[in-house]
């Protein structure tokens, strides 16, 4: 069964620390994997896509690092701020036009 | 970038009645949409893949007849939830790839909260 998982569930940190969250997902032939913010009652927004192919992908702050034989990502947060407080989603696509599956989330806390 | 509009954000409505939720692509076409559920403190499940001009394509455990899906156009799909029961309430969401590589990223409405009374 393919499944995704996020660890921790919930991460509280001070403003200005680099910190790391977890994906882990079954079954190693991806296509791509996504990583995504959600604010509290909203949509998703999309961060960071990393193609099969690829090792990690970077914008701004956020770098994105894939290890398909591992099956696991991580998403690197530097120097954090207080607006980065939010539910961090990893999703992963494994098959082509196909939909994403998942995790439960990080719910992470960036305290001034 | 490519932006994906879901509508309404929030409804409320009774026991045993319908609602609609449209979800349309603003700057793109998309062949493909998909609907998305999510429980409190849950994952996002996905529902169904809705395929312009041809039917829906349901996941295990999700009513085709309770959960219709129409995608008339390239840039619309609707979900309806008929006959909503109180475990129907949850947050609805959409999504459509803004081309057709699968490289490119699947954008995501702002979803809909549903209550059931």
């Amino acid at each position: 069964k393919q499944e995704v998982t996020q660890i921790p569930a919930a991460l509280s940190v001070p403003e200005g620390e680099n910190l790391v969250l977890n994906c882990s997902f079954t079954d190693s032939a991806i296509y791509n994997l996504q990583w995504f913010r959600q604010d509290p009652g909203k949509g998703l927004t999309s961060l960071l896509l990393i193609q099969s192919s690829q090792r990690e992908q970077t914008s701004g702050r956020l770098n994105a690092s894939l290890d398909k034989s591992s099956g696991r990502s991580t998403l690197y947060i530097a120097a954090s701020q207080p607006g980065d407080s939010a539910t961090y989603l990893c999703a992963v696509e494994w098959r082509s036009q196909g939909n994403l599956i998942f995790g439960k989330g990080t719910k992470l806390s960036v305290k001034p | 970038g490519a932006v994906v509009s879901q509508h309404p954000s929030r409804v409320i409505c009774k026991s045993g009645t319908s609602v609609k939720i449209e979800c349309r692509s603003l700057d793109f076409q998309a062949t493909t949409m998909f609907w998305y559920r999510q429980f409190p403190k849950q994952s996002l499940m996905l529902m169904a893949t809705s395929n312009e001009g041809s039917k829906a394509t349901y996941e295990q455990g999700v009513e085709k007849d309770k959960f219709l899906i129409n995608h008339a156009s390239l840039t619309l799909s609707t979900l309806t939830v008929t006959s909503a029961h109180p475990e129907d309430s949850s947050f609805y969401i959409c999504s459509a790839r803004g081309e057709s590589s699968y490289n490119s990223p699947l954008h995501f409405g702002n979803g809909t909260r549903l209550t059931v009374t």
